[in-house]
């Protein structure tokens, strides 16, 4: 199992530019979400998705969509990259039965570094 | 509403010495509690939950409701241990995790 992986580790893009970061789990999650990591700040919800063709807001979901056509994989997407876009970004899945504290867990990707100019 | 404060961003201790990173949580119910770590050019993992009262790697966390806090100790700390430190909330029937500001752990030698 290759568990959660990302796609690209290291983009670096102009002011205005759009991109869009996959994510993809092998591991039959339904259950899956996109982080921003910066220093000072923690790990912040992006937007998440409770299952295929499903999606939410997190905590800082401006300037970003996604898309979950797929269970397996997870877009999000930059329209028009800013500066303030600059940052690791992190995906994450688990299961759909979060009451089960005992085993619910999430599975973290290897991030992406996102650099904007 | 759900928040995690973790109050230190950085903390630094000798080798041997205990280490406590601190997390406070605001939450009105029962929450479940996890602690994850970032080891240097890894990815994100749990390293325990509250739930199972385990001990991973000689670290343990306590649930003190009555402080709302669950802090994370080890008695001797190891050059090993220096890594990044997420506490994290799970509310009831949430379907998210809510994160602290991550506490970053150096272990001088």
């Amino acid at each position: 199992n290759a568990g959660v992986t990302q796609t690209p580790k290291f983009r670096v893009l102009k002011t205005g530019q759009s991109m869009t970061l996959l994510c993809a789990q092998d591991m039959n999650h339904e259950y899956m979400y996109w982080y921003r990591q910066d220093p000072g700040m923690g790990l912040r919800l992006i937007h998440y998705s409770v299952g295929e063709g499903t999606t939410a807001k997190g905590e800082v979901p401006d300037g970003y969509n996604v898309s979950r056509l797929k269970k397996q994989n997870f877009l999000l997407g930059l329209e028009s990259a800013a500066p303030s876009q600059t940052s690791v970004y992190f995906c994450a899945s688990s299961h759909d039965f979060p009451e089960l504290a005992g085993v619910y867990e999430q599975y973290f990707g290897p991030g992406t570094r996102l650099t904007v100019t | 509403a759900q928040r995690v404060t973790q109050p230190e961003k950085l903390l630094s201790v000798f080798k041997g010495a205990p280490v406590e990173l601190k997390c406070n949580y605001s939450y009105s119910g029962s929450p479940e509690l996890f602690w994850y770590v970032q080891y240097s050019r890894q990815r994100l993992q749990l390293l325990l939950r509250h739930i199972s009262r385990e001990s991973i790697k000689g670290f343990t966390a306590d649930l003190n409701k009555g402080e709302t806090s669950f802090h994370l100790k080890k008695p001797f700390a190891q050059e090993e241990d220096s890594a990044m430190y997420y506490c994290a909330l799970l509310g009831k029937g949430a379907q998210k995790l809510v994160f602290g500001q991550g506490t970053r752990l150096t272990i001088n030698p």
